[in-house]
């Protein structure tokens, strides 16, 4: 089943704990991107990554990592989490074979940082 | 800077209604302008999608108007089903949708019977 897979689906931690979200998808896909979704914000993307070793900011980068090492995989790390990062977190993939495609979106990290 | 506007942030509409969903957007180099559908406790789902050189895409009981030289567009639901609530989130990209991609706030979009 095609799919994009995210873990954990829900963590709470604690201030100053680093952490890491693990994004997998199994298309074959060159584009990649974390999102954030929080209440009256809607989605607001974090990073991206067009292909392998190829990253660049989405709109709110600050305070988070990514690194693009593989084609299916992109985690995104918190080295120093705090509680303005609490939200829920979605990564998406999408094939670069021709532009307009659709983008799939994975279940859902839900974060809580205390 | 909140570069693409979507109203109303609720939306109430009777089965058999029409909803409608706007959208504003600044950029003018934008060139994709998707329409997402996310259903409680999962990921948003691509609904339509639309280029600026149409001005109006239809899918089913879906309809996206696109207005370029008032950088606007707008989903149209009709008949609007209970299955159709959930909450929808517009987007703009440029080249494609192979960069940076700017949503909307979300609409919540509550059909009653």
């Amino acid at each position: 089943e095609a799919q994009v897979t995210q873990n954990p689906r829900y963590l709470i931690t604690v201030t100053g704990k680093k952490l890491t979200v693990t994004c997998s998808q199994n298309m074959n896909h060159e584009y990649m991107s974390w999102y954030r979704q929080d209440p009256g914000l809607g989605l607001r993307q974090i990073y991206y990554s067009m292909n392998v070793e190829v990253t660049d900011k989405g709109d709110v980068p600050e305070g988070y990592k990514v690194s693009r090492k593989e084609k299916r995989n992109f985690p995104l790390i918190l080295e120093s989490p705090s509680p303005n990062q609490t939200s829920l977190y979605f990564c998406a993939s999408r094939s670069g074979s021709q532009v307009y495609n659709e983008q799939f979106f994975g279940p859902g990290t839900r974060l809580t940082v205390l | 800077q909140q570069q693409v506007k979507q109203s109303p942030q609720s939306l109430i509409v009777q089965k058999g209604g029409i909803s409608i969903i706007n959208c504003a957007y600044e950029n003018t180099a934008f060139d994709y302008f998707p329409w997402y559908q996310q259903f409680p406790g999962k990921g948003p789902a691509l609904l339509i999608a639309i280029r600026p050189d149409v001005s109006e895409k239809k899918e089913g009981r879906f309809t996206i108007s696109f207005n370029k030289s008032a950088k606007q567009f707008s989903l149209h639901i009709m008949d609007s089903q209970p299955g159709d609530s959930a909450t929808y989130f517009c987007a703009a990209s440029r080249d494609g949708g192979y960069q940076k991609v700017t949503f909307g706030t979300g609409t919540k979009l509550q059909v009653i019977p």
